[in-house]
């Protein structure tokens, strides 16, 4: 049990649309980072949120964009979804004074693009 | 680019034999390396870490190895528990939670 309760746990959109994912962490836990997994593949990092604010994006396109929210939870939004986004999201927290890359994750959002 | 390298991707030991897993780097400006291990269903779990100023690290049943000339790193389970069954997962970090992960290794403990 980590704290971190993610949702939708399935979800199918078509390519095109567009997708709001949640995740709710842990009082205390004010970094919130997302990791997209595709299939065989470990995860990989989207982009991290310290105190409302984006401070760290890995190689995604702007479609992919964030929200963090004052009472820890956050949101992953896909604009124009593809194809290659079918895959595992999971979000990730930690709270103050762990050792870094100590992170809480969530079980995850299977997307599947049609 | 996969900066974090995990080959052999599935491991099968018998129960209260030694797992050893294996995970290279390339980048040098790492310095921070994670094992996670996940449950099929659940998210990744932290196992262990280890920082750059270390070669070893040890919890428990569990020893992570660093070798910085190598740029390569292990984990050493034992003995090693049917409980143990799941993928592990290599990470590397320059001192921040941005994560880079390997592939995984599936590890399967025989009764």
């Amino acid at each position: 049990e980590t704290g971190v309760t993610q949702s939708p746990t399935h979800l199918i959109k078509t390519r095109g649309q567009q997708v709001t994912l949640r995740c709710s962490s842990q009082s205390g836990h004010n970094t919130v980072s997302w990791y997209q997994q595709a299939l065989g593949q470990g995860p990989q990092f989207i982009f991290q949120y310290y105190r409302e604010e984006e401070n760290g994006r890995g190689n995604f396109p702007p479609r992919f964009s964030g929200l963090q929210f004052p009472n820890y939870s956050s949101e992953l939004n896909v604009n124009a979804l593809e194809l290659d986004d079918s895959a595992l999201y999971l979000c990730a927290s930690s709270p103050a004074g762990r050792e870094p890359g100590e992170l809480f994750f969530g079980e995850g959002s299977r997307l599947t693009v049609l | 680019d996969q900066q974090v390298k995990q080959n052999s991707p599935s491991l099968s030991v018998q129960e209260g034999r030694i797992s050893i897993l294996n995970c290279d780097y390339t980048n040098s400006m790492f310095d921070y390396f994670l094992w996670y291990k996940k449950y099929p269903a659940e998210g990744p779990t932290f196992l262990i870490s280890i920082s750059s100023i270390k070669d070893k690290n040890e919890d428990g049943r569990f020893t992570v190895f660093l070798n910085k000339s190598a740029k390569h790193l292990s984990l050493h389970i034992v003995p090693s528990q049917p409980g143990d069954s799941a993928v592990y997962f290599c990470a590397a970090s320059r001192g921040n939670n941005r994560l880079a992960f390997g592939k995984g290794n599936q590890v399967v403990v025989i009764p």
